[in-house]
Parts: structure tokens; C-alpha cells; sequence
């Protein structure tokens, strides 16, 4: 298995409330992602980084930022988080092109109250 | 029309069984295609790539139909352990990104 990690694993939290979400890798891959999955809808990206200090958005980033300042680790921040950003949040690495394989962390459930 | 379309099931096939999926896209210049399978509450894998016209690996076998646009996933002898949601993915868009189907529910039961 690829390695990545993500934490927290799962979190609940109050409305207006600041989050972070990191995902953490041990490959190397240049490309890392960020997405939501919620029933019905799939996965969603949410942003993307293509190198440090690179990134751009996805379908889906209102309300979210991310940043990348190592190649290993990718944060996702809610910077006021709301009741539909629960969800459980994937990060995936790949490691050249966009549509190379990607492989998923773990996931973190998120709830926002 | 969603971009990518599969049968949301569920599929509830005996052990033993044969059973196929369809994914449906909109558009797609890209070459390469995947299936990906995801464990109730884990996260999704890497089940198969599907390049050119198909794939096959083991019971597992993909194909690629480009004229009607569509993926299929054919899942012979199937085992208790095949029970999962299967993801059809697709590079849309100017970015390349992949685009994820809803995914289709297998049950195989004993």
C-alpha cells in the first residue's frame, strides 16, 4: 500500500469553527488531491497540488483552502466551517500526470454541528 | 446528464455468479480509463486500468467502447470477497482530472 496518511481520522466540530486536515506521504509523488464523498454524489475534488507551493482548485473548493509547503505533507483548511462540509474527506497522491493511477489515503470523517 | 453514469444498484448476485457493470461518460479524449473498489467505510482502490480497447485480469475482465462511450466491468465466478462498491473514473475536463461515478453496489451472497 501507497504510503499516506491522513489526520485527524475523524473529527466533529461546531459551525463557524476553523479545521485543518492534513494528509501526510512517504512516496515522493509529485501530485496530491483533496476530495469530499458524499452518498449519491461520488468523489468530488476539492483542490489539487501539481508541486510545492502549486495547487488549484477543483469542482467543488468554495469554502476551502489548501496550501503545500513540502513535497509530503497537503493541508486542507475550512476556514468557517459549515453543516455541508460534512463529509468524509480523501486525499490522494499520484505521481506524475493528472491522470496517472491515484492512490487514497485513509480518509477523514468529518461533522460539522 | 452527469458526466459519468453508473447503475447506483444494488447488484445482488449468488456465489459463483457472473455479473456486469456499465459506466457511461460524456466526453473523453484521454487514453486510459479505471475501475476502483471501495470497502464499506475505506477508502477506494486501484482495481483495474483500462487502456486501448479492454483489460483482463483474472476474473476481472474491463472494456473500453469509445463510439458509445461507455466502460464495462465483467466480474466472472464471483467470490463473497468481491462484495463492494466498484468506481467507474474517467479523465474529463481541460485539467485531465479524474471524475468518479457514483459507484455500483455489489452483495455476493453465499
Amino acid at each position: 500500500d501507497a504510503g499516506i496518511t491522513q489526520s485527524p481520522r475523524h473529527k466533529v466540530t461546531e459551525t463557524g469553527t476553523p479545521v485543518t486536515l492534513r494528509c501526510h506521504q512517504t512516496e515522493n509523488h509529485r501530485y496530491m488531491y483533496w476530495y469530499r464523498q458524499d452518498p449519491g454524489h461520488g468523489l468530488r475534488l476539492i483542490h489539487y497540488s501539481y508541486g510545492v507551493k502549486d495547487t488549484d482548485k477543483g469542482e467543488v473548493s468554495d469554502g476551502y483552502s489548501v496550501s503545500r509547503s513540502k513535497t509530503e505533507d497537503f493541508l486542507l483548511t475550512l476556514e468557517s466551517a459549515t453543516s455541508s462540509q460534512t463529509s468524509v474527506y480523501f486525499c490522494a497522491i499520484s505521481e506524475s500526470r493528472e491522470t496517472d493511477t491515484q492512490y487514497f489515503g485513509p480518509g477523514t470523517r468529518l461533522t460539522v454541528l | 446528464r452527469k458526466e459519468v453514469e453508473q447503475d447506483p444498484g444494488p447488484f445482488n448476485v449468488p456465489e459463483g455468479a457472473t455479473v456486469a457493470f456499465n459506466c457511461t461518460y460524456s466526453n473523453s479524449a484521454s487514453q486510459s480509463f479505471f475501475w476502483y473498489r471501495q470497502d464499506c467505510r475505506k477508502e477506494p482502490k486501484l482495481l483495474m486500468s483500462v487502456y486501448s480497447s479492454g483489460n483482463e485480469d483474472g476474473r476481472f475482465t474491463a472494456q473500453l467502447n469509445r463510439a458509445s462511450q461507455y466502460i464495462s466491468l465483467l466480474i466472472r465466478d464471483s467470490k463473497l470477497s468481491d462484495s463492494a462498491t466498484y468506481l467507474c473514473v474517467v479523465p474529463l475536463g481541460s485539467a485531465r482530472q479524474l471524475t468518479f461515478g457514483s459507484g455500483t453496489q455489489l452483495t455476493v451472497l453465499p
